[in-house]
């Protein structure tokens, strides 16, 4: 059971837009800790994706913006494309002093 | 370049014990705050323990306080993780990360992963 709440998975039709949410608790998102997203492909480390809720490493396309509201967070991707085909998982932090994860979001490009 | 690079998985028997090797390359690991990560098969992602880069902090998850221990060989430039009293659930995928040294938002990210060693636990 991982701490952050990620729907299993989301699909869309290329060029559409969809949503990935990520839900924590007042112990972790709710407690003012950044959210950060990663994307892993089939058989391949995670990579990062968006850091501070929001930004995007260089290399990243825009077509992948985050946000965050109260205790909850979101990674939106549009304009589908067949590459973006893999797992994301979100990640923050805990006022447990530990690092914690969402349980992964498997995105099906129709 | 930084580069992370795992090693010393394998198969073992419930009970037994692994150390994991993470040599890094591009960075000076004592400098930085790491974590392992891991991945059971099919499943998501789970921190495991993190060292600061004082190493005077260490933390680690509740699954598996008191059988792993996370250190680091600042001479090899290494991260290890040494795993005793294995079980069957500590089958996995184990990533080592490197934190984000300049974050200076709330809670930093992982900036650079290894390529990942798996360890199996079975009789």
């Amino acid at each position: 059971q991982s701490v952050l709440t990620q729907p299993p998975s989301v699909s869309g039709a290329p060029g559409q837009r969809v949503t990935i949410s990520c839900t924590g608790s007042s112990s972790n998102i709710g407690a003012g800790y950044d959210v950060h997203w990663y994307q892993q492909l089939p058989g391949t480390a995670p990579k990062l994706l968006i850091y501070g809720n929001t930004n995007r490493p260089s290399g990243v396309p825009d077509r992948f913006s985050g946000s965050k509201s109260g205790t909850s967070a979101s990674l939106a991707i549009t304009g589908l494309q067949a590459e973006d085909e893999a797992d994301y998982y979100c990640q923050s932090y805990d006022t447990s002093l530990s690092w914690v994860f969402g349980g992964g979001t498997k995105l099906t490009v129709l | 370049e930084v580069q992370l690079l795992e090693s010393g998985g394998g198969v073992v028997k419930p009970g037994g014990s692994l150390r994991l090797s993470c040599a890094a390359s591009g960075f000076i690991v004592k400098n930085y705050n790491m974590i392992w990560v891991r991945q059971a098969p099919g499943k998501g992602l789970e921190w495991v323990s993190s060292i600061r880069s004082s190493s005077t902090y260490i933390y680690n998850a509740d699954s598996v306080k008191g059988r792993f221990t996370i250190s680091r060989d600042n001479a090899k430039n290494s991260l290890h993780l040494q795993m005793n009293s294995l079980r069957a659930e500590d089958t996995a995928v184990y990533y080592c990360a490197r934190v984000d040294p300049h974050y200076s938002g709330s809670g930093s990210f992982l900036d650079y992963w290894g390529q990942g060693t798996l360890v199996t636990v079975s009789s």
